[in-house]
């Protein structure tokens, strides 16, 4: 079945600096990656997706690439701030949702 | 804004015991679903329901049923409380958008409920 894998587990960078979160995928019939963010005591929350016919797409600080030949999809943060702190999941379906395992993004002012 | 709640963010119960996890959204979704999040592992889909009444198992449904009697409410059962059942659980929903596939997958997620099962 479809795997996950997310890389790193966790991510500690200055204030100011990017933040690249990577994840690789199994099943090449995957079509949806979705991003989630997690902040402390709170439930996940959708911040970006992608489907299989583009290969990139930014909302201001926060991009997501996707590599279709290598089954594999990043997050990028830029201008890290201390609010971008939480725990991160990508995911990737082809009808269900399987989630990576998560990184947690330290920002440090 | 939507809206999904849960019943307890936190919850103690015995090994053996019947829990009842409740969630409630706001905004008349189709969909609603169960995970459990553990460490390194992310979330795993427990049960979907895609309308009143209706249900299909995700990854990990054994020892967990569901109930759906009223479009807003979902509840999760653990039927007989184990250890191992320990976790935090989180629902979500999301509406139907025709046979958009994505209108299956879990877009609004609920705050959790810590689970300790002793």
């Amino acid at each position: 079945g479809e795997n996950v894998e997310q890389h790193p587990s966790t991510l500690s960078v200055q204030e100011g600096d990017s933040a690249v979160i990577k994840c690789t995928y199994s099943d090449s019939a995957s079509n949806y990656f979705p991003w989630y963010k997690q902040e402390l005591g709170k439930g996940p929350q959708l911040i970006i997706d992608i489907r299989s016919n583009v290969g990139e797409k930014k909302d201001q600080r926060i991009a997501v690439t996707l590599n279709k030949t290598a089954k594999h999809f990043s997050l990028h943060i830029t201008e890290t701030q201390p609010e971008d702190s939480a725990v991160y999941f990508c995911a990737a379906s082809m009808g269900k949702l399987i989630f990576g395992a998560g990184t947690r993004l330290a920002v440090h002012p | 804004d939507v809206k999904v709640t849960q019943s307890s963010r936190y919850l103690v119960k015995r090994t053996g015991e019947k829990v009842f996890l409740e969630c409630v959204q706001d905004m008349d979704h189709e969909n609603m679903f169960w995970y459990r999040q553990d460490p390194g592992l992310g979330l795993r889909l427990i049960y979907f329901s895609y309308d009143v009444k209706m249900k299909e198992k995700g990854d990990i449904p054994e020892g967990y049923s569901v109930s759906r009697e009223k479009k807003e409410r979902f509840s999760l059962i653990l039927e007989s409380a184990s250890t191992n059942q320990t976790s935090m659980y989180l629902c979500a929903s999301n509406p139907s958008e025709g046979h958009m596939a994505t209108s299956r997958l879990p877009r609004y997620f609920g705050p959790g409920t810590r689970l300790t099962v002793l």
